[in-house]
C-alpha cells in the first residue's frame, strides 16, 4: 500500500462543472496536508494548505480533510480550461516527513 | 520576493558519467528538500535539510547520490556513477521550518542519461 494513494484518473469534466480530487493516507501521525497543482513541463505551485479537520475555502477552490477517515479532497468550482493540470496531494508527519501521491490529471474540456 | 533557484535547468549525459545539480532556496527557509520526479509519477524525496543538517535521507541511493548543504543555505546534490534509470526531473524545494509549512519549489533540472 502506498503512503500517499489518489485517484489513478485521467479525470475529464465539462468547462463549469465541479471537479472532485481524491487522497487518502496511511500515516496516523500526518498533520499537514497540501494540494499541488502541475502544469505539464513545470514545477507543482501550491493551492491550498490545510492542518484542522473541516472545510477550507480559497476562492474556486476548497480543502476538505477527514483524519478519522485518512482522507482529504480538493474541491474546484466552476472549473476552467485553464484548470487543466495535474494535481499533487502532499503529506507531512509531525517530524516533518513529505510524502507525495502520483497525482491525478484533470482536463476541463470547454 | 525571489523564488527557489536551481540550475541547470536540462542535463544530457551517458551513462557511468557524473552530474551535479545547484540549488539556492527562498532567503529565510531553514528547509531544502530534493526530490526527484519519474515521469508519470509523483515527487518522490531523496533527502532533506534543516539549515545544515540531514532530516531524512531514507530514500537517498547512497552508493551513487550524495548532498550537501553548507552554511545552511546552497544545496548541490550529486550522481556519480549516473544510471540510464536516474533519468528524471530534479525538483528542488524550500520551508521555512520542518513541520507544518508548505514547500515552494525551483524550476528543476530535467536529466536525461543515454
Amino acid at each position: 500500500q502506498k503512503e500517499v494513494e489518489q485517484n489513478s484518473g485521467p479525470l475529464s469534466v465539462p468547462e463549469g462543472a465541479i471537479a472532485s480530487l481524491n487522497c487518502t493516507y496511511s500515516d496516523r501521525g500526518s498533520q499537514s496536508f497540501f494540494w499541488y497543482r502541475q502544469y505539464s513541463g513545470k514545477s507543482p505551485e501550491l493551492i491550498m494548505s490545510i492542518y484542522s479537520n473541516g472545510d477550507k475555502e480559497d476562492g474556486r477552490f476548497t480543502a476538505q480533510l477527514n483524519k478519522a477517515s485518512q482522507y482529504v479532497s480538493l474541491l474546484i468550482r466552476d472549473s476552467q480550461p485553464s484548470d487543466s493540470a495535474t494535481y499533487l496531494c502532499a503529506v507531512k508527519t509531525n517530524a516533518g516527513k513529505s510524502t507525495f501521491g502520483d497525482g491525478t490529471t484533470l482536463t476541463v474540456k470547454p | 520576493e525571489a523564488g527557489v533557484a536551481q540550475s541547470p535547468r536540462y542535463k544530457i549525459i551517458e551513462k557511468r558519467q557524473s552530474v551535479a545539480f545547484w540549488c539556492n532556496p527562498i532567503s529565510g527557509h531553514a528547509t531544502l528538500y530534493w526530490y526527484q520526479q519519474i515521469l508519470g509519477q509523483g515527487p518522490k524525496l531523496l533527502i532533506q535539510f534543516q539549515n545544515n543538517g540531514v532530516v531524512d535521507d531514507s530514500q537517498l541511493p547512497k552508493d551513487r547520490f550524495s548532498a550537501e548543504r553548507l552554511k545552511g543555505v546552497d544545496s548541490t546534490l550529486k550522481i556519480q556513477p549516473a544510471k540510464l534509470e536516474d533519468s528524471a526531473v530534479y525538483l528542488c524545494a524550500s520551508s521555512l521550518g520542518v513541520v507544518g509549512t508548505e514547500a515552494f519549489f525551483g524550476q528543476g533540472t530535467r536529466l536525461t542519461v543515454v
